[in-house]
Order: structure tokens, then C-alpha cells, then sequence
């Protein structure tokens, strides 16, 4: 069965430090979706693509966040510098088509971030 | 607003008993429900989803049970057992300025042997 995959698993760095997650979505997917998960919270949009295009960013804190996703396919989501508020669950997500009203979207295992 | 309210936040059960999750949304559009459990240290596995075509939807011990009228869609686990034990989050897509996935508060279940 195909599956997101994300990595690194578990990311421990220190406050103003850089951090980087990837994301690779089932293959043939075209949307492709980065959320946060705090604990005990459900997961919040922080950017979505289509194909390679941003389609929303408008939760992304642009300042420290950035995400790209180049050639369409993989995605890569940095901080920096990283903040004390940003530890949590990075979650990525992939969706089939167009991130139409009835698409379902398939998760990663995640990565737990954990800032000192 | 465009919240997808869930209830309970936390719900304890026995073994073998059934259990209820309900959420509620404003969207009227809305018409895709999914339900995911997530459990400690991994993402959100979908477990079941209907469609606003149907009413009702049965996968083996689970259930999603959706009213338009009353906007609401409600997930049902019969037969518990301690495997179940994990989050369980709703989802809608929801207008807010954009068509965003929101989702619920999330459900800590435990089934207790």
C-alpha cells in the first residue's frame, strides 16, 4: 500500500537554529499539503500545493517558514530560525487531485519537533 | 464560524461496548466527511469517510453516520476493543476565504479491558 513518507522522524535542535523536513507523497498525487500539530490539538493547514504551485499559504508564518516544492513531486518545509513555539508535529498529506471538496487526504507518519 | 466541533474530548468505554464520536459543521457545502484516528507518535490513518450522496456507511465494527439537515456526522465503533484505544479526529472541508480541511478537537478514547 503506497504511503506518505516524511523524515527526518524526530528532530531535536536549539532555538535559532535552521530545521528542514521532507516530504514525499504517494506517488501520482498532485496536492500536497504541510500541517502543524500541537498536542492535544487537531492538525492545522500550514501550506498547500498544487502540483508545484503554492495554493495556499496564508497560515504559513512567513517570516521563519518557507516551503517549496520544486519539480512537482517532494516537498521540503524549513524554519529558521526556530523558535521555542515551534516544537511540535510537522504533518505532510497528499491528496489525488486538485484538493476538490471531496478529495480525502493520506498522512505521514510525521515529524516531532522539539525546540530547546 | 468555520469550526468543526467534536464531542466528546475524552470518552472511556469496556471492552466490547460501542462508542460514539459526533461532530457538527457550518458549511453547508460541506459535503465530505472523514474520520482519522491517530495514535501516539503517528499521523492520522484514515478510517472511514462518507459523502453527502449517502447516509450511512459501514466498514466491518465502524460506522459514519451523517445528517445534512442537522449538519452533524457521527463516527460508531461497536465491539470495542483495546486496540481501539487512540485520537479520533473529524474533518470537513469549511469556507474561510479559501475551502479549508478543518478539523475536530479530536476524541481520546479508551477501551478499557
Amino acid at each position: 500500500e503506497a504511503e506518505v513518507a516524511q523524515s527526518p522522524r524526530y528532530k531535536i535542535t536549539e532555538k535559532s537554529q535552521a530545521v528542514a523536513f521532507w516530504c514525499d507523497p504517494i506517488s501520482g498525487h498532485a496536492t500536497l499539503y504541510w500541517y502543524r500539530q500541537i498536542l492535544g490539538q487537531g492538525p492545522e493547514l500550514l501550506v498547500q500545493f498544487q502540483d508545484e504551485s503554492v495554493v495556499d499559504d496564508s497560515q504559513l508564518p512567513k517570516d521563519r517558514f518557507s516551503a517549496e516544492r520544486l519539480k512537482g513531486v517532494d516537498s521540503t518545509l524549513k524554519i529558521q530560525p526556530a523558535e521555542l513555539g515551534d516544537s511540535a508535529m510537522y504533518l505532510c498529506a497528499s491528496s489525488p487531485s486538485s484538493g476538490g471538496l471531496t478529495d480525502t487526504q493520506y498522512f505521514g507518519p510525521g515529524t516531532r519537533l522539539t525546540v530547546l | 464560524g468555520e469550526n468543526v466541533e467534536q464531542h466528546p474530548s475524552t470518552l472511556s468505554v469496556q471492552e466490547g461496548d460501542s462508542a460514539v464520536i459526533k461532530c457538527t459543521y457550518s458549511d453547508s457545502a460541506s459535503n465530505y466527511f472523514p474520520w482519522y484516528k491517530q495514535e501516539l507518535g503517528k499521523g492520522p490513518q484514515l478510517i472511514i469517510d462518507i459523502r453527502s450522496n449517502v447516509g450511512e456507511k459501514k466498514d466491518q465494527r465502524i460506522a459514519v453516520t451523517l445528517n445534512k439537515t442537522a449538519k452533524h456526522f457521527s463516527l460508531h465503533i461497536t465491539e470495542t476493543q483495546p486496540e481501539d484505544s487512540a485520537v479520533y479526529f473529524c474533518a470537513a472541508w469549511v469556507f474561510s476565504g479559501t475551502y479549508k480541511y478543518i478539523f475536530g478537537t479530536g476524541t481520546r478514547l479508551k477501551v478499557l479491558a
